[in-house]
């Protein structure tokens, strides 16, 4: 059962255009939210993250923003640029436990931003 | 430093037979684990290993099987290769497995194809 949920498998923005990108979880347990970007033929790297504790986090255009009463967390990309287009991938993280530290992640949503 | 490096890039096996996917990592990481993305899913873990002689089960180990001999070096095993197994297979490595705050570094990917 997919516990982090990426509803929008792509989406297409312009150029210079804010970029949002969602994610919805279901395990009230996560207490930390990452994403991670991916390029074709590579590997993920680490974009932004937040803690559970915070409902949001900026790291120069890329602003996180975490709704825990709705149990979804957005990505924001302003201004989107060419370079941003790739695969993003939200995942969480339960910090205790038997699964402390193990990464869910979603299935990735595709953006493509256009000139 | 060269990071989380993975060999082969590419591979070909007919059902049945069995290789081994090369993890190495120079960052000195104890954390280090092995993913398979498959078209339209997440991430999923397989194994991880939480520092040398140490390894643990993921979400999706059947089929798999890992040993870590040394800090650098985490290889992933293919017993009896299945077409279901067909998959791009990424490694990760963290300095620390306590919490997903550590960043997982990954490595660029080994694309399987099993016919």
């Amino acid at each position: 059962d997919q516990q982090v949920k990426q509803n929008s498998p792509s989406l297409s923005v312009q150029e210079g255009r804010i970029s949002i990108l969602n994610c919805d979880y279901t395990n009230s347990m996560f207490d930390y939210f990452l994403w991670y970007k991916k390029y074709p033929a590579e590997g993920p790297t680490f974009l932004i993250s937040i803690s559970s504790i915070k409902d949001k986090n900026e790291d120069g255009r890329f602003t996180v923003f975490l709704n825990k009463s709705a149990k979804h967390l957005s990505l924001h990309i302003v201004p989107s640029q060419p370079g941003d287009s790739a695969v993003y991938f939200c995942a969480a993280s339960i910090d205790r436990g038997s699964t402390l530290g193990r990464l869910y992640f979603g299935r990735g949503t595709q953006l493509t931003v256009w000139p | 430093n060269a990071g989380v490096t993975q060999t082969p890039k590419f591979q070909v096996l007919k059902t049945g037979q069995s290789m081994t996917l090369q993890c190495a990592q120079d960052m000195n990481h104890e954390y280090m684990s092995w993913y398979r993305q498959d078209p339209g899913m997440g991430l999923r873990l397989i194994h991880y290993s939480v520092g040398a002689g140490i390894t643990d089960q993921g979400e999706v180990p059947n089929g798999y099987n890992v040993s870590r001999s040394t800090t650098e070096d985490f290889p992933l095993r293919l017993l009896s290769a299945a077409p279901s197994q067909t998959s791009v297979y990424f490694c990760a490595s963290s300095y620390s497995f306590t919490s997903g705050r550590a960043v997982r570094f990954f490595g660029p990917g080994t694309r399987l194809t099993v016919l």
